[in-house]
């Protein structure tokens, strides 16, 4: 069956320090990878992965995908409070579906 | 920008009534998708359609039928509301099926 897992669940982070959020999948026929940041509302996209190795960067964030190893992270340099967020993984593998993780909650404190 | 655009960001409704949630997208988008989301249980995928009058059933059909009658619009329907369908209901678009998913901003329902 496939899925995805991400890890840690959750996480309490002062303002100024660096995380790395996990994201580990089981699919067949991987297509991309893809990050959401997930505030009150909807999730918002922040990457699209499909080659491995190629570091994506947007500001503070920046994702990278091993395809060998089945797994993909998502860094934050310098978190702010904005940064607090639940970050949604999710894997397409040639359906129409995708299969997303249950997602990181992360918390900035000031 | 792509955008997606729910009607409703909260909604309350009794049992038994007929519920009517629309998506529209802008971006020409061939795929649109409903989804619920719950505590606890994540994203779970209801229907979605391909293509113009077609549709599939995602994880969790029961309870729920769609329309899609025209490219951008994408209809959810709940045909007599029950109280655990009380969730957060997203719609979303994509361009193919490798693509990024873009969500609308959601639409909170409360069955009483």
């Amino acid at each position: 069956e496939d899925k995805v897992v991400q890890s840690p669940l959750s996480l309490v982070v002062h303002e100024g320090d660096t995380v790395t959020l996990n994201c580990s999948y089981e699919v067949t026929n991987f297509r991309s990878l893809l990050w959401y940041k997930q505030e009150k509302k909807a999730p918002t996209f922040l990457f699209m992965l499909t080659s491995s190795g190629i570091e994506k960067k947007s500001g503070r964030l920046s994702s990278i995908l091993d395809k060998k190893e089945l797994f993909s992270i998502l860094n934050i340099t310098a978190t702010q409070t904005g940064d607090s967020a639940i970050y949604l993984c999710a894997v397409t593998s040639g359906t129409y579906k995708y299969i997303f993780g249950t997602g990181t909650r992360l918390k900035v404190l000031a | 920008d792509v955008k997606v655009t729910q009607s409703s960001r909260y909604l309350v409704k009794r049992t038994g009534e007929k519920v009517f949630l629309e998506c529209v997208q802008d971006m020409d988008h061939e795929n649109m998708f409903w989804y619920r989301q719950d505590p606890g249980l994540g994203l779970r995928l209801i229907y979605f359609s391909y293509d113009v009058k077609m549709k599939e059933k995602g994880d969790i059909p029961e309870g729920y039928s769609v329309s899609r009658e025209k490219k951008e619009r994408f209809s959810l329907i709940l045909e007599s509301a029950s109280t655990n369908q009380t969730s957060m209901y997203l719609c979303a678009s994509s361009l193919d099926i490798a693509s990024a998913l873009f969500f609308g901003s959601g639409t909170q329902l409360s069955v009483l």
